[in-house]
């Protein structure tokens, strides 16, 4: 089976500190995508960022960027120059194809970045 | 707007009556997915919509919970004699491919459901 494990539940820095948020991705697929998502305080769910198993380079956009190693199941995020509007609820997602029916979001890691 | 949306954004109920929440997808989307996200967890799945066909329901918590998407475009979650554990934000999603591709899902604000 799948699993989705973010084991940072609560994460709070100072602005403008840089952060990493970690994502576990457990699967007996052997090609598969991952999604970020971001949750800000109003609620709605925003894509950030979809990448495939086969691409271990780092992506950058901005000031997040994104490490992907399939070795370790890992699919880290960071945020450099953190900002207060980055202060949201952040979840790691396997893709809709994946083995289960089920789409299964972690349980998110929450980012609070402090003025 | 070109993105989902979720009406009514806040519905207050009491315990056993019925209440209907919407799904207005983006235009052209072919999947749609529903999501209940209690305070504090990551959404969980409900349901699932390729057009208007329902592919897969094996989310939703009980016969009270029903989905429809007749013409595959909005969709209706409708909760029958609502129950107090009913009450959590409802997530609506769409993406523009089937549950085999590797689209995105495109949320909308939910609908914040609160039974008394």
């Amino acid at each position: 089976a799948q699993k989705v494990t973010q084991a940072q539940t609560e994460i709070s820095v100072v602005e403008k500190e840089d952060v990493t948020l970690d994502c576990v991705y457990e699967t007996r697929d052997t090609t598969y995508y991952l999604f970020w998502y971001k949750q800000p305080p109003s609620g709605e769910l925003v894509f950030l960022i979809r990448r495939n198993s086969f691409d271990e380079q780092n992506e950058i956009s901005g000031r997040y960027s994104w490490n992907f190693q399939k070795s370790t199941s890992s699919f880290n995020f960071t945020i450099t120059a953190s900002q207060v509007v980055d202060s949201a609820v952040y979840f790691c997602a396997p893709p809709l194809y994946s083995s289960a029916s089920k789409i299964i979001f972690g349980s998110g890691t929450r980012l609070s970045i402090r003025p | 707007g070109a993105g989902v949306s979720q009406s009514p954004r806040y519905k207050v109920a009491k315990r056993g009556q019925d209440v209907a929440l919407r799904c207005d997808p983006i235009s052209g989307h072919v999947s749609l997915f529903w999501y209940q996200q209690a305070l504090g967890q990551g959404p969980e799945f409900l349901t699932y919509f390729q057009n208007e066909a329902q592919l897969d329901k094996s989310g939703l918590p009980s016969d009270r919970f029903f989905a429809e998407r007749p013409e595959g475009s909005v969709s209706t979650l409708k909760i029958q004699r609502t129950q107090q554990e009913d009450s959590a934000v409802y997530l609506c999603a769409s993406s523009s491919g089937d549950r085999g591709s590797n689209q995105p899902q495109h949320f909308g604000d939910g609908t914040r459901l609160s039974i008394l």
